[in-house]
């Protein structure tokens, strides 16, 4: 199984900042099947990213993927009130795992 | 629009088994794969299965291995997941969300989860 780790566990800034969240592999993702995914509290999971790099239908260009191999990153470029949530890494190479997941809260 | 509903909440007794189902509009429901993924409260999300676009084939999660059946109903366009021998660790709260056409995929839309509780 893949395990992937998400850090900062919990990630502290102010609306307008930039973001940078990472997912760790355990083992290579092949053809960088990772997604992320954002989650608000009491809400579904919201797809984000695909194939590592390419955003989903309607997300902004705020949001970027970048990696590959067993190194990924979520690049928020400038925080709105409305990002800050929890968002999870998850890789569909080989089954399906998610990450523990990265909270980002207001400063 | 794309739209996954759920059936309500359920609080059920250890031992006993659940069925969640999840009815789709908005696309054609026979060329999707469709997954099933729970959250533990506090919990990251886990995967527990897949079946695919005509519901001929299934592929679980080892964890849920025996105890889980996944199924589809074209004529409804709903997707049924049952869980037997609940335990207190199986409370949470179980998603259906939509997979690749040709492949399991990622999930790009999801229901809007259905609590289950497992106490006695």
């Amino acid at each position: 199984e893949i395990v992937l780790t998400q850090s900062p566990g919990t990630l502290s800034l102010s609306p307008g900042e930039r973001a940078t969240l990472s997912c760790r592999a355990s083992q290579s993702v092949s053809s960088g099947y990772l997604a992320w995914y954002q989650q608000k509290p009491g809400q579904s999971p919201r797809l984000l990213i695909y194939a590592a790099s390419s955003r989903a239908t309607g997300i902004p260009d705020r949001f970027s993927g970048s990696g590959s191999g067993t190194d990924f990153t979520l690049t928020i470029s400038r925080l709105e009130p409305g990002d800050f949530a929890v968002y999870y890494c998850s890789q569909y190479a080989s089954s399906h795992t998610f990450g523990q997941g990265t909270q980002l809260e207001i400063k | 629009q794309v739209q996954l509903v759920q059936s309500g909440a359920e609080v059920k007794k250890p031992g006993a088994s659940l069925k969640v189902s999840c009815t789709a509009s908005g696309y054609p429901f026979t060329n999707y794969y469709m997954h099933w993924v729970r959250q533990a409260p506090g919990q990251r999300l886990e995967w527990m299965g897949v079946i695919n676009p005509i519901g001929t084939h299934t592929s679980f999660a080892q964890k849920f291995q025996g105890r889980v059946t996944m199924t589809r109903d074209t004529s409804t366009s709903t997707l049924y997941m049952e869980l037997s021998s609940l335990r207190s660790e199986d409370t949470a709260v179980y998603y259906c969300a939509r997979g690749g056409e040709s492949s399991y995929g990622d999930f790009d839309y999801w229901g809007q989860g259905t609590l289950v509780t497992v106490s006695s």
